[in-house]
């Protein structure tokens, strides 16, 4: 168990809808980070949250977008869903940006 | 730009044998950060091992090592007498200042390991 929790553990919506995972870091990790699983396009780094700022972005979606608040748990919240978007959704904590990073299991969403 | 190359998709091997899942990566900086993670069927991604850019030394961990050859722009990673439990998907990944964790890094396709009784 990596500390690191994520729910829900699975979804399933259909397409246009919106929905939210939520991710509750490591006690003491103030930088979460997103990425989205894939068969197509692998494991991609979304975006990264340091302390409630926005740190880094990577391949983050419009559609998409994520927050930090102030207790450090993030939310990524994904809007109308296409079927494309069905992936392992991850999320990671970390103390700083120097330190280890600890995956959560994954939110697995389906798109149908 | 960043990029890992995992040739190996797939490997089977029976118990006992060694096994050795390739890594190679590219990079335009001098100082970078190399990982290891295992996903096993459970699909949550373990952290093996992270090597910064100025350590070339392997390293030997149980039945896990590590060969890092900056001259090839590889990482290897050995398995010695496999078990079945070390069937996972294995993932490579290269993160450059200033994260020098996995957080926000390029992961390469990973290696889906097969080890059969």
């Amino acid at each position: 168990d990596s500390g690191v929790t994520q729910t829900p553990k699975h979804l399933i919506t259909a397409t246009g809808q919106r929905v939210t995972l939520r991710c509750s870091p490591r006690s003491g990790d103030l930088s979460v980070y997103w990425y989205q699983q894939s068969l197509d396009q692998g494991l991609q780094f979304l975006i990264q949250y340091y302390n409630g700022e926005e740190r880094a972005k990577g391949n983050i979606l419009e559609r998409f977008s994520a927050q930090q608040f102030p207790d450090l748990h993030s939310e990524l919240n994904l809007s109308s869903l296409e079927l494309g978007d069905s992936a392992l959704y991850f999320c990671a904590s970390s103390e700083g940006v120097n330190t280890e990073a600890f995956f959560g299991q994954g939110t697995r969403l389906t798109v149908v | 730009a960043q990029k890992v190359t995992q040739a190996q998709t797939e490997i089977s091997v029976v118990e006992k044998e060694d096994v050795t899942l390739d890594c190679v990566y590219e990079t335009r900086d001098t100082t970078y950060y190399l990982f290891w993670y295992k996903q096993p069927p459970s699909g949550e991604l373990v952290f093996l091992i992270r090597r910064n850019s100025f350590d070339e030394q392997n390293e030997i961990s149980g039945r896990y090592s590590w060969n890092f050859q900056k001259s090839t722009s590889s990482f290897n990673f050995t398995i010695t007498a496999s078990q079945v439990v070390d069937s996972a998907v294995y993932f490579c990944a290269l993160s450059e200042p200033p994260n020098t964790n996995a957080g926000k890094s390029t992961f390469g396709d990973g290696t889906t390991l097969t080890v059969k009784p």
